[in-house]
């Protein structure tokens, strides 16, 4: 069975800083994608970044970017330049490749607070 | 495109009743999972169906269960209601939760059940 580990359970950081939230994980697979997803007051979740495991190149998309150590079955998510509209409930998941296995192993989550 | 539609939004219900939700995926996508939301246990996953047949299931009792019509829409039912299944519940759609490309899951505003 797979699990994912957050260690934190709260940060805050000012306005347009940087942060850095934890995520490690542990499974005996190969082949999985790892994910960060963000959930606002809203409730709603929303998908951050995601990243394959057999790749190599860590993902980003705009201001979001992982630093995936998959030796170390680590998957942080860095935020720059961070906005008061980050201010969430950030989610790190696990899913399996293998058929029959794909359902999403979420770690307990890190409240982010963004300070202006 | 319309997003994943969950309903109701808000539901009360007495212990011992039972209450069907209902989510709505976006256009296009076969598979549906159900999560639960508690401060207490953080996202669990509950059960996935893919094109009518339940594929995924977690550790629940047999008073969760679900479907999937053929329209992909899927309702998730829990009897006999227990005071610790007030939760926020949860519905994901994705193309196809094969380890491919299409592994997003698209997530609902979610259902608050509060059981008194």
């Amino acid at each position: 069975a797979q699990t994912v580990t957050q260690s934190q359970p709260e940060m805050s950081v000012q306005e347009a800083e940087t942060v850095t939230l934890s995520c490690t994980y542990d499974t005996s697979e190969n082949n999985y994608y790892l994910f960060w997803y963000k959930q606002p007051p809203s409730r709603q979740m929303i998908l951050v970044i995601r990243q394959e495991a057999y790749k190599q190149q860590n993902a980003t998309e705009n201001r979001f970017s992982v630093n995936f150590q998959k030796a170390a079955k680590s998957f942080s998510l860095k935020i720059s330049d961070s906005q008061l509209g980050d201010t969430a409930m950030y989610f790190c998941a696990f899913i399996s490749s293998n058929f029959g296995n794909e359902k999403l192993t979420f770690g307990t989550g890190t409240r982010l607070t963004i300070i202006p | 495109k319309a997003g994943v539609t969950q309903t109701p939004r808000y539901l009360i219900k007495t212990r011992g009743q039972q209450v069907t939700l209902s989510c709505s995926p976006i256009s296009g996508h076969r598979s549906v999972s159900w999560y639960q939301q508690t401060p207490g246990q953080g996202l669990q996953f509950l059960f996935e169906y893919f094109s009518e047949t339940q594929r995924n299931k977690g550790n629940f009792p047999g008073r969760f269960s679900g479907r999937q019509f053929s329209n992909s829409r899927s309702e998730m039912n829990v009897s006999t209601l227990e005071l610790g299944d007030s939760a926020l519940y949860l519905c994901a759609s994705s193309l196809a939760f094969t380890g491919g490309v299409d592994t997003e899951a698209f997530f609902g505003q979610g259902t608050r059940l509060t059981v008194v």
